[in-house]
């Protein structure tokens, strides 16, 4: 099935430094969505992103859909150590009724 | 409060044993999913369900069954088949089926098989 890559990881960063994580699919998406999962929690719906070249902010977090359609980012600005987290990106598969979850990236923020 | 609830958060078995893992949502959802978890590891689909009385396989669903026999209930079984059956379960709900829709995740349940 359809599968999203995203990279790094693992990011170790200090505390107020920016971070990255970036999300890569071989095909077209129609949409791609961010979650974050605490530490010992269950995934958090972020956003979601439709468009091509679309971008979002909220607050220190920016999203961006690549022009293709088939990467996106998401950049936090200043880290703080609420960031601690992984975070996932989901894209939908051939089969439109599932979509699969990138390994996610792994956040801690040394404070 | 509406949510999801997934019972118990820690759940211990022998091999060999079958145990049903519960997920019941009050947000009036047609689609739940079950995922499956490993440490250091994004989430696995094992079942999904777009409305009562129907389910489909994902993409690890040997070892697993499920049932929606009602719209806010889907357990999941892990049978004695499913050979690595250690992992964090977390059930999910979307308003309908597709990737244009929202998840909601359940507290998961850790289950540990020795």
């Amino acid at each position: 099935g359809q599968q999203v890559m995203q990279i790094p990881q693992y990011q170790h960063v200090q505390e107020g430094e920016d971070f990255t994580t970036y999300c890569n699919s071989s095909t077209t998406l129609s949409n791609i969505q961010w979650y974050k999962q605490r530490p010992g929690g269950h995934p958090v719906f972020l956003i979601q992103l439709v468009k091509s070249g679309e971008v979002k902010k909220q607050k220190r977090l920016t999203f961006q859909f690549g022009e293709a359609k088939k990467n996106s980012s998401l950049h936090i600005t200043a880290t703080q150590t609420t960031d601690v987290g992984t975070y996932f990106c989901a894209g939908p598969g051939y089969n439109f009724n599932k979509f699969y979850f990138g390994s996610g990236t792994k956040l801690n923020v040394k404070p | 409060d509406g949510g999801i609830t997934q019972s118990p958060k820690y759940l211990f078995r022998k091999e060999g044993q079958n145990v049903t893992l519960s997920c019941e949502q009050n947000l009036n959802h047609d689609a739940m999913y079950w995922y499956r978890q490993d440490p250091g590891q994004g989430l696995r689909l094992i079942y999904y369900s777009q409305i009562v009385n129907d389910f489909q396989k994902g993409d690890i669903a040997e070892g697993y069954s499920v049932s929606r026999e009602k719209k806010e209930s889907f357990p999941l079984t892990v049978t004695s088949a499913q050979k690595n059956p250690t992992a964090f379960y977390l059930c999910a709900s979307s308003i309908g089926t597709g990737p244009a829709y929202e998840q909601y995740f359940g507290p998961g349940t850790r289950l540990t098989v020795t």
